[in-house]
């Protein structure tokens, strides 16, 4: 089945430390991904998106991921993490050939000083 | 430019009344989808429309719920004789253009709850 799989539901680092946030997908097609970011009462926001290109995509804020076919995974990473970085994030799929996106759960980033 | 306008932001209903949500799309943009997301997950896809057309409604359920997006003025997204199940964030996305590659524009969803 196509889906997407974001590994932690929550994730706490500290202010200037690095951020990972795990996602694994399944797909019977050539994926595109997506990695969106929600502040609390606001919309989604694109970071980043890989469509087939670089597999090391770099997106908004110091954010970028890598897409690995042989992990089936596309995590994201920030070297060094800020307070306004605290927010749910998204890990989303166009996984077949119909319109829909896949989304994953979501994690949560909280960044303490 | 404004991003995709959803209202209201909150909507309160009770059991049996009908809610009505809104989409404007960003300005340009002719491609709009409707998004369900309940309390601890991911949203999940409901409806696909183009300007007078539903493209993909896969994720509808097949009774109570309706979507349109005429040739004027904004999508909505209708859902009759609501129970507390129904209770969730809705959230509209827009698109200029549809494609697996392309990204789409959310605005800041309709908060429905059900008493």
């Amino acid at each position: 089945a196509q889906s997407v799989t974001q590994l932690d539901s929550h994730v706490s680092v500290s202010e200037g430390t690095p951020v990972l946030l795990r996602c694994n997908y399944s797909s019977s097609y050539s994926p595109s991904l997506f990695w969106y970011v929600q502040h609390p009462n606001k919309g989604l926001q694109l970071l980043l998106k890989y469509t087939s290109a670089a597999t090391l995509v770099k997106g908004i804020n110091g954010f970028e991921a890598e897409f690995k076919k042989s992990e089936t995974s596309f995590h994201l990473t920030k070297p060094s993490a800020h307070m306004s970085d605290a927010a749910e994030y998204f890990c989303v799929g166009a996984l077949n050939s119909g319109y829909a996106l896949n989304f994953g759960k979501g994690t949560s980033l909280l960044v303490t000083p | 430019n404004a991003g995709v306008m959803q209202n209201p932001r909150h909507l309160v209903r009770r059991r049996g009344q009908e809610a009505r949500l809104r989409c404007s799309p960003m300005k340009g943009h002719s491609h709009v989808y409707w998004y369900r997301q309940l309390p601890e997950e991911g949203l999940k896809f409901m409806v696909y429309l183009q300007k007078e057309n539903i493209i993909d409604e896969s994720g509808m359920p097949k009774e109570r719920f309706s979507a349109e997006f005429p040739k004027e003025g904004p999508s909505i997204l209708r859902i009759q004789q609501v129970v507390r199940g129904d209770s969730a964030a809705y959230f509209c996305a827009s698109s200029p253009q549809t494609g697996r590659n392309d990204e789409q524009f959310f605005g800041p969803g309709t908060r429905l709850t059900v008493l």
